[in-house]
């Protein structure tokens, strides 16, 4: 079976401080693979998308940058934190031929301060 | 642009009545996706259901049903003989990727639920 793994699952960082947030999946290959950022009350808004090893796709100009430097790992930095990019980091899976839904990782629970 | 608007931000239902979720959506693509997930408290998205948009039949899954409307662009959900468990926040989207491969997915903003005895 399929799972995902996301860490931290809670981090607190000060504004300017740098950013790395990893999210790996077991049990398939090739998957898309995506980064979501939830803000407090708010839906999901996808932030980055890659369909293969170091291709990224972006959705919104920002502040974050991703990297896929293997088949089954996403990661999603920043250089810079700011108080804006507070909020809860999801990573998601899918693949073409395993069903039509997405699936989600833990989240990641950040803070900027 | 898809623009997926929920305007119920929050919704009451007493336990074991059925309670409808309303979602529409605006998109100029021919083929498209409709999904509902479930975030409770914890923070989990669960994936609940899913529609294409040239499906025929609305979809069901157990207590949860989709009413699709294409022409009017609207994909409420229907969840049946509501539980305690339910309650959460649900959230409608869209992906205009059928037969690509990018497979995004574009979310509204939301509505909670509350299941009361």
């Amino acid at each position: 079976s399929q799972t995902i793994h996301q860490w931290p699952a809670t981090l607190v960082q000060p504004v300017g401080s740098p950013l790395s947030l990893e999210c790996t999946v077991e049990g398939t290959s090739n998957p898309n693979l995506y980064w979501y950022r939830q803000a407090a009350g708010r839906g999901l808004q996808l932030l980055f998308y890659s369909v293969g090893i170091g291709q990224i796709s972006s959705e919104v100009p920002q502040n974050l940058s991703a990297s896929r430097p293997q088949d089954r790992q996403f990661i999603l930095s920043s250089k810079k934190l700011l108080l804006s990019d507070s909020g809860f980091y999801l990573c998601a899976w899918w693949r073409e031929g395993r069903g039509n839904e997405q699936f989600f990782g833990p989240g990641t629970r950040l803070t900027v301060l | 642009a898809q623009k997926i608007t929920q305007t119920q931000p929050g919704m009451f239902v007493q336990e074991k009545e059925a309670v409808t979720l309303d979602c529409t959506y605006d998109t100029s693509d021919p083929s498209y996706g409709l999904f509902w997930y479930k975030q409770p408290s914890s923070g989990e998205m669960i994936f609940l259901i899913y529609q294409g948009s040239y499906d025929q039949q609305n979809a069901t899954e157990g207590r949860y049903s989709l009413n699709f409307q294409k022409a009017r662009k609207s994909a409420n959900l229907v969840i049946s003989a509501s539980q305690l468990g339910d309650s959460a926040m649900y959230f409608c989207a869209m992906s205009p990727d059928r037969g690509s491969t990018l497979g995004r997915l574009y979310f509204g903003r939301g509505t909670q639920l509350t299941v009361w005895p």
